[in-house]
Protein backbone atom coordinates (compact mmCIF):
# COMPACT_ATOMS: atom_id res chain seq x y z
CA UNK A 1 0.00 0.00 0.00
CA UNK A 2 1.00 3.72 0.14
CA UNK A 3 3.72 5.09 2.14
CA UNK A 4 4.95 7.93 3.00
CA UNK A 5 7.73 8.71 6.01
CA UNK A 6 8.82 11.66 6.72
CA UNK A 7 12.40 12.28 8.57
CA UNK A 8 14.68 15.17 9.52
CA UNK A 9 12.37 16.89 12.16
CA UNK A 10 13.38 18.08 15.19
CA UNK A 11 14.59 21.70 17.65
CA UNK A 12 16.22 24.05 15.96
CA UNK A 13 17.07 27.22 16.92
CA UNK A 14 15.21 30.60 15.34
CA UNK A 15 17.59 31.92 12.65
CA UNK A 16 19.10 28.45 11.69
CA UNK A 17 18.52 25.87 9.17
CA UNK A 18 16.84 22.35 8.91
CA UNK A 19 16.12 19.48 5.93
CA UNK A 20 13.02 17.83 5.83
CA UNK A 21 12.88 14.25 3.94
CA UNK A 22 10.14 12.12 3.09
CA UNK A 23 10.37 8.40 1.20
CA UNK A 24 7.69 7.44 -0.77
CA UNK A 25 6.85 3.67 -1.34
CA UNK A 26 4.10 1.53 -2.95
CA UNK A 27 2.94 4.12 -5.78
CA UNK A 28 4.64 5.41 -8.70
CA UNK A 29 6.32 8.34 -6.82
CA UNK A 30 7.48 9.94 -10.37
CA UNK A 31 4.34 10.21 -11.39
CA UNK A 32 2.83 12.18 -8.76
CA UNK A 33 3.24 15.66 -7.50
CA UNK A 34 4.32 15.92 -4.23
CA UNK A 35 3.54 18.57 -1.25
CA UNK A 36 4.33 19.92 2.11
CA UNK A 37 1.12 20.56 4.48
CA UNK A 38 1.79 21.95 8.00
CA UNK A 39 -0.20 21.90 11.32
CA UNK A 40 0.45 24.51 13.76
CA UNK A 41 -0.07 23.75 17.28
CA UNK A 42 -4.29 24.10 17.77
CA UNK A 43 -4.34 25.60 14.61
CA UNK A 44 -5.84 24.21 11.35
CA UNK A 45 -3.74 22.87 8.24
CA UNK A 46 -1.92 24.74 6.23
CA UNK A 47 -0.22 23.92 2.64
CA UNK A 48 3.34 24.50 2.42
CA UNK A 49 4.93 24.05 -0.98
CA UNK A 50 4.12 22.03 -4.05
CA UNK A 51 6.75 20.60 -6.94
CA UNK A 52 5.29 19.17 -9.72
CA UNK A 53 5.89 15.23 -10.81
CA UNK A 54 9.08 15.66 -12.90
CA UNK A 55 10.37 18.90 -11.03
CA UNK A 56 9.51 21.53 -13.58
CA UNK A 57 7.29 23.56 -11.57
CA UNK A 58 7.22 24.45 -7.64
CA UNK A 59 4.69 26.47 -5.82
CA UNK A 60 5.37 28.19 -2.02
CA UNK A 61 2.87 29.87 -0.04
CA UNK A 62 3.52 33.51 1.17
CA UNK A 63 4.82 32.38 4.50
CA UNK A 64 7.31 30.36 2.85
CA UNK A 65 8.60 32.02 -0.33
CA UNK A 66 12.33 32.71 -0.55
CA UNK A 67 13.20 30.79 2.82
CA UNK A 68 11.89 27.16 2.09
CA UNK A 69 12.46 25.13 -0.94
CA UNK A 70 11.46 21.82 -2.07
CA UNK A 71 13.14 19.46 -4.10
CA UNK A 72 12.47 15.79 -4.90
CA UNK A 73 14.67 12.84 -6.24
CA UNK A 74 12.72 10.05 -8.09
CA UNK A 75 15.70 7.98 -8.75
CA UNK A 76 15.32 7.68 -4.90
CA UNK A 77 11.56 8.24 -4.43
CA UNK A 78 12.44 11.32 -1.99
CA UNK A 79 11.16 14.82 -1.32
CA UNK A 80 12.79 17.57 0.45
CA UNK A 81 11.92 20.51 2.13
CA UNK A 82 14.99 22.99 2.96
CA UNK A 83 13.98 25.17 5.66
CA UNK A 84 16.46 28.28 6.40
CA UNK A 85 15.95 31.48 8.16
CA UNK A 86 13.55 29.25 10.55
CA UNK A 87 10.58 31.35 12.47
CA UNK A 88 9.36 30.39 15.89
CA UNK A 89 5.97 30.41 13.23
CA UNK A 90 7.23 27.59 11.88
CA UNK A 91 7.05 25.22 14.84
CA UNK A 92 4.55 22.33 13.34
CA UNK A 93 4.24 18.95 12.28
CA UNK A 94 4.94 19.03 8.71
CA UNK A 95 3.15 16.20 6.24
CA UNK A 96 4.27 14.75 3.25
CA UNK A 97 1.33 14.03 0.62
CA UNK A 98 1.18 13.12 -2.81
CA UNK A 99 -1.22 14.13 -5.47
CA UNK A 100 -2.35 12.38 -8.98
CA UNK A 101 -2.38 15.55 -10.98
CA UNK A 102 -1.06 19.18 -11.27
CA UNK A 103 -3.04 21.38 -9.50
CA UNK A 104 -4.84 19.58 -7.06
CA UNK A 105 -5.26 18.96 -3.21
CA UNK A 106 -3.34 15.77 -1.94
CA UNK A 107 -4.70 12.01 -2.18
CA UNK A 108 -2.10 10.30 0.09
CA UNK A 109 -0.11 11.43 3.48
CA UNK A 110 2.59 10.54 5.66
CA UNK A 111 2.45 10.51 9.33
CA UNK A 112 4.33 14.08 9.57
CA UNK A 113 7.43 14.99 11.29
CA UNK A 114 7.17 17.70 14.23
CA UNK A 115 9.76 20.72 13.68
CA UNK A 116 9.75 23.07 16.70
CA UNK A 117 12.05 26.67 16.56
CA UNK A 118 12.89 27.34 20.02
CA UNK A 119 15.63 29.54 22.01
CA UNK B 1 -8.75 33.81 8.40
CA UNK B 2 -9.06 30.96 5.71
CA UNK B 3 -9.15 31.07 1.59
CA UNK B 4 -11.93 28.56 2.30
CA UNK B 5 -14.51 29.00 5.05
CA UNK B 6 -15.84 25.95 7.18
CA UNK B 7 -17.89 26.44 10.50
CA UNK B 8 -15.59 25.81 13.16
CA UNK B 9 -18.07 23.26 14.79
CA UNK B 10 -20.65 21.31 14.32
CA UNK B 11 -22.33 18.24 16.18
CA UNK B 12 -25.05 15.96 16.04
CA UNK B 13 -26.44 12.57 17.99
CA UNK B 14 -25.97 8.79 16.36
CA UNK B 15 -27.69 7.88 13.57
CA UNK B 16 -28.15 11.35 12.76
CA UNK B 17 -27.28 13.27 9.64
CA UNK B 18 -24.47 16.44 9.43
CA UNK B 19 -23.49 18.49 6.81
CA UNK B 20 -20.50 20.66 7.05
CA UNK B 21 -20.20 23.53 4.41
CA UNK B 22 -17.29 25.12 2.30
CA UNK B 23 -17.67 28.25 1.40
CA UNK B 24 -14.95 29.94 -1.77
CA UNK B 25 -14.81 31.01 -5.02
CA UNK B 26 -14.38 30.99 -8.83
CA UNK B 27 -11.13 30.99 -8.41
CA UNK B 28 -10.68 27.92 -6.24
CA UNK B 29 -14.06 25.61 -5.64
CA UNK B 30 -15.85 27.58 -8.71
CA UNK B 31 -12.45 26.00 -11.04
CA UNK B 32 -11.16 23.25 -9.18
CA UNK B 33 -12.14 20.06 -7.60
CA UNK B 34 -12.82 19.88 -3.77
CA UNK B 35 -10.68 17.36 -1.32
CA UNK B 36 -12.31 16.55 1.75
CA UNK B 37 -10.11 15.01 5.11
CA UNK B 38 -10.88 13.90 8.42
CA UNK B 39 -8.08 14.61 10.65
CA UNK B 40 -7.41 12.59 14.43
CA UNK B 41 -4.57 14.16 16.67
CA UNK B 42 -1.87 12.41 15.73
CA UNK B 43 -3.06 10.83 12.48
CA UNK B 44 -2.14 11.62 9.33
CA UNK B 45 -4.82 13.36 7.46
CA UNK B 46 -7.65 10.68 5.92
CA UNK B 47 -9.28 11.67 2.45
CA UNK B 48 -12.79 11.28 2.51
CA UNK B 49 -13.19 12.65 -0.79
CA UNK B 50 -11.78 13.34 -3.97
CA UNK B 51 -12.75 15.48 -7.55
CA UNK B 52 -15.94 16.86 -5.29
CA UNK B 53 -17.86 13.64 -4.89
CA UNK B 54 -15.60 10.66 -5.48
CA UNK B 55 -14.73 8.14 -2.56
CA UNK B 56 -11.48 6.31 -1.81
CA UNK B 57 -11.32 2.34 -1.71
CA UNK B 58 -12.29 1.68 2.06
CA UNK B 59 -14.42 5.00 2.97
CA UNK B 60 -17.94 4.23 3.96
CA UNK B 61 -21.05 5.35 1.29
CA UNK B 62 -22.12 7.05 4.62
CA UNK B 63 -19.30 10.29 3.31
CA UNK B 64 -20.92 11.85 0.38
CA UNK B 65 -19.48 15.18 -1.21
CA UNK B 66 -21.38 17.56 -3.52
CA UNK B 67 -20.60 21.11 -5.11
CA UNK B 68 -22.51 24.18 -6.27
CA UNK B 69 -20.92 26.69 -7.68
CA UNK B 70 -18.58 28.51 -5.37
CA UNK B 71 -19.40 26.06 -2.46
CA UNK B 72 -18.73 22.55 -1.62
CA UNK B 73 -20.47 20.46 1.13
CA UNK B 74 -19.65 17.04 3.12
CA UNK B 75 -22.25 14.65 4.47
CA UNK B 76 -22.15 12.37 6.76
CA UNK B 77 -25.43 9.94 7.17
CA UNK B 78 -25.65 7.40 10.05
CA UNK B 79 -23.40 9.49 12.35
CA UNK B 80 -21.18 7.20 14.79
CA UNK B 81 -19.07 8.03 17.68
CA UNK B 82 -15.82 7.22 15.43
CA UNK B 83 -16.85 10.27 13.21
CA UNK B 84 -15.56 12.61 15.93
CA UNK B 85 -13.22 14.37 14.31
CA UNK B 86 -12.05 17.68 12.82
CA UNK B 87 -13.02 17.63 9.03
CA UNK B 88 -11.14 20.24 6.45
CA UNK B 89 -11.96 21.22 2.57
CA UNK B 90 -9.27 21.76 0.47
CA UNK B 91 -8.91 22.94 -3.42
CA UNK B 92 -6.15 24.56 -5.73
CA UNK B 93 -7.11 28.51 -5.98
CA UNK B 94 -5.61 29.55 -9.49
CA UNK B 95 -4.89 33.12 -7.96
CA UNK B 96 -2.74 32.36 -5.36
CA UNK B 97 -1.63 29.37 -7.18
CA UNK B 98 -1.37 27.24 -4.18
CA UNK B 99 -3.78 24.92 -2.40
CA UNK B 100 -6.15 26.56 0.06
CA UNK B 101 -7.70 24.89 2.87
CA UNK B 102 -11.06 25.72 5.30
CA UNK B 103 -10.10 26.36 8.53
CA UNK B 104 -11.27 23.00 9.81
CA UNK B 105 -14.81 21.80 11.45
CA UNK B 106 -14.80 19.98 14.70
CA UNK B 107 -17.50 17.51 14.88
CA UNK B 108 -18.75 16.16 18.05
CA UNK B 109 -21.00 13.32 18.40
CA UNK B 110 -23.21 14.27 21.41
Amino acid sequence: QVQLVESGGGVVQPGRSLRLSCVGSGFSFSSYGMHWVRQAPGKGLEWVTLIWYDGSYKYYADSVKGRFTISRDNSKNTLYLQMNSLRAEDTAVYYCAASYGGKQAPDYWGQGTLVTVSS
Amino acid sequence: QSVLTQPPSASGTPGQRVTISCSGSSSNIGSYYVYWYQHLPGAAPKLLIYRNYQRPSGVPDRFSGSTSGTSASLAISGLRSEDEADYYCAAWDDSLSAVVFGGGTKLTVL
